[in-house]
């Protein structure tokens, strides 16, 4: 079946640091990627999506890049805030449905 | 303003309880969906729904059951027979042509004693 792996957390930076969280999937066909973020007490909200090869999502200076070659989709960005401090959810859709298949989560802490 | 509103935030119940979690949206979507969170699994799908008056099982809907007989509403009961139904509850809801876009409620999180 479909799956998502993401790296563990938590992943502890300092303000302005480069964040990478990493991020692979299996699936059957050609799914569609996204990145979700979850703030404190707060439900899930989308960050990025890319629905097909070589595309690139981008939103609130975090970007992934839909790698088939390497079945992954990376989120990084240039220089993180403590306001990024949150628990990043990658997750797939393949099918044509809309049944997300969610990865477990890392959880990000932005210190000063 | 429009969303998904889940109630209540927190709750309480003993064993052996059913319990209604409420899921109201007015973003006019066609479809909805619970899930669960617990740490360190992610999110893992009870049962959605596509339309009024139908929904289907997701990977986990042993001890669950729902209801569609409105479009803006879909109330999960979490009933005697789960398990280990202390867990973080998560509503959303999808437009008809948005894959994956999901939007969610805030969610309802529920302590068995």
């Amino acid at each position: 079946g479909d799956s998502v792996t993401q790296m563990e957390g938590p992943v502890t930076l300092s303000e302005e640091a480069f964040l990478t969280i990493n991020c692979t999937y299996t699936a059957t066909g050609y799914p569609s990627l996204f990145w979700y973020v979850q703030y404190p007490g707060e439900g899930l909200q989308l960050l990025l999506k890319a629905t097909k090869a070589d595309d690139k999502g981008s939103n609130k200076g975090f970007e992934a890049t839909y790698r088939k070659e390497t079945t992954s989709f990376h989120l990084e960005k240039g220089s993180v805030q403590v306001s990024d401090s949150a628990v990043y959810f990658c997750a797939l859709v393949a099918g044509g449905g809309n049944k997300l298949t969610f990865g477990t989560g890392t959880q990000l802490k932005v210190e000063l | 303003d429009g969303g998904i509103t889940q109630s209540p935030k927190y709750l309480f119940r003993k064993e052996g309880q059913n319990v209604t979690l409420s899921c109201e949206q007015n973003l006019n979507h066609d479809a909805m969906y619970w899930y669960r969170q617990d740490p360190g699994q992610g999110l893992r799908l009870i049962y959605y729904s596509q339309i009024v008056n139908d929904f289907q099982k997701g990977d986990i809907a042993e001890g669950y059951s729902v209801s569609r007989e409105k479009k803006e509403s879909f109330p999960l009961t979490v009933t005697s027979a789960q398990k280990n139904p202390t867990a973080f509850y998560l509503c959303a809801s999808s437009d008809r042509g948005q894959t994956g876009e999901l939007f969610f409620g805030e969610g309802s999180r529920l302590t068995v004693l």
